[in-house]
């Protein structure tokens, strides 16, 4: 089945390092996203992708940092430099750009990194 | 920069009542989409609208994008408890296509 895997489910990170969410998808959608849920709130965009070798910072991207090597993957790493790095990780990929329809997003299943 | 708010928050319906949450961004939008998101889940893309005035339904909710396509609604008649989530809208930032903005949500309690 096509579709977007997040690894891990769940972590948890001391304060000061550094943690990296994996997200790979084989759906062979041109661009990827990183957004960040904290509970009972919206979704934040940290990071865009919309071709390999590409990205753009969106409206959270302090502290985060990205790598997109091949179409397929899109990890985000969250450093010490982020100061609230506890909350809900969600990755997702849409099918490129265009008036229509292009830009429908995909999720995974997300990351729950606790910071302690 | 570009803001896509919706109201309410949270709603809480008796069920078999309706509700509607409603959309409104600062910019025209080229689309509008709508996703749901069930507690503990993730967001599931539910519909996109693209022309202004448009209207589509799927079973029991309606959703409508704004003649100005600066706001949109998502309606649902008779709520059931498989309605129970929150429910996003979004779209594309002006001068970025793929940067999607999502609203803050409205959180759907249904009471059986």
């Amino acid at each position: 089945d096509g579709g977007i895997t997040q690894s891990p489910k769940y972590l948890f990170r001391k304060e000061g390092q550094n943690v990296t969410l994996s997200c790979e998808q084989n759906l062979n959608h041109d661009a990827m996203y990183w957004y960040r849920q904290d509970p009972g709130q919206g979704l934040r965009l940290i990071y865009y992708s919309q071709i390999v070798n590409d990205f753009q910072k969106g409206d959270i991207a302090e502290g985060y940092s990205v790598s997109r090597e091949k179409k397929e993957s899109f990890p985000l790493t969250v450093t010490s430099a982020q100061k609230n790095p506890t909350a809900f990780y969600l990755c997702a990929s849409s099918g490129g750009t265009g008036i229509s329809g292009a830009n429908v997003l995909t999720f995974g299943a997300g990351s729950r990194l606790t910071v302690l | 920069g570009q803001q896509v708010m919706q109201i309410p928050q949270y709603q809480h319906v008796q069920e078999g009542e309706d509700f509607t949450t409603y959309c409104n961004s600062s910019t025209t939008l080229s689309n509008i989409q709508w996703y749901k998101q069930r507690p503990g889940g993730h967001p599931v893309f539910l519909i996109q609208l693209v022309k202004s005035g448009e209207v589509k339904k799927q079973k029991r909710l309606t959703f409508q994008f704004g003649e100005a396509k600066k706001n949109s609604s998502l309606h649902i008649t008779a709520t059931q408890t498989t309605d129970v989530g929150t429910y996003f809208c979004a779209g594309p930032e002006r001068t970025s296509y793929d940067k999607v903005i999502f609203g803050p949500g409205t959180s759907l309690s249904v009471i059986p």
